[in-house]
């Protein structure tokens, strides 16, 4: 079954560091997520990406967070200078609307540490 | 704004048991719903999804409804086994294309 890739599965990072997050959506997937979950908190939103461009962002996705498509396969979440509160498990999806909506597929995430 | 609640937080239960996981929403114009598992410190993994047009969706031991205009949802796991031992998310997708997902419900099945 295709699989969304996600890159590394834990990073730990000093506070002010740029981190980048990196993830392979499934290859037919033209929609591309980024959620967040804070330990002992829900599943939270932060961004979607459609046609090279951002189409929704929430207001946690402010000026240190940014997305890009480099390549045709990879999308990464860049945080410019991390804060102790990034520290979050963050989790990539895509999904295909192509007629009818199939859902999300999640990948298994990335446990970011700030110290 | 759309708020998911999901009851209960935490059920334990013996194995063999049938069970039901309830899930609530306050805005009733969703698109879809979807049903996923979580075990500790991984990734969600999806176990079912109901368009806005359906009622419910099975898949093995698995059955979920959708009642859209009371804003509802319930999983059933019928005979449940250890391994089924994780948490369980609820999320709904409204007309712009996010998800809002509940607390969960963590659900221990003891041997």
């Amino acid at each position: 079954e295709p699989e969304v890739t996600q890159t590394p599965s834990h990073q730990v990072t000093q506070m002010g560091q740029e981190v980048i997050l990196r993830c392979v959506p499934i290859s037919n997937h033209l929609y591309f997520y980024w959620y967040r979950q804070i330990l002992g908190q829900k599943v939270e939103f932060l961004v979607s990406f459609y046609n090279n461009e951002i189409s929704e962002k929430s207001e946690i996705f402010d000026d240190q967070f940014s997305v890009e498509r480099p390549d045709g396969s990879n999308f990464t979440l860049k945080i410019r200078s991390t804060k102790l509160e990034d520290s979050a498990m963050y989790f990539c999806a895509s999904s295909d609307h192509r007629g009818r909506d199939y859902g999300y597929t999640f990948g298994s995430g990335t446990r970011l540490t700030v110290v | 704004k759309q708020e998911v609640t999901q009851i209960p937080a935490a059920l334990s239960v013996p194995e063999g048991e049938n069970l039901v996981l309830n899930c609530s929403f306050t805005d009733s114009a969703i698109y879809n719903l979807q049903w996923f598992r979580q075990d500790p410190g991984k990734g969600l993994t999806s176990l079912l999804l109901i368009q806005s047009s359906q009622r419910e969706q099975t898949s093995g031991r698995l059955n979920a409804s959708l009642d859209k205009s009371s804003g509802r949802s319930t999983l059933y796991i019928a005979a449940s086994q250890p391994g089924d031992s994780a948490t369980y998310l609820c999320a709904v997708r409204g007309n712009f294309n996010k998800f809002y997902f509940g607390s969960g419900t963590k659900l221990n099945v003891k041997p």
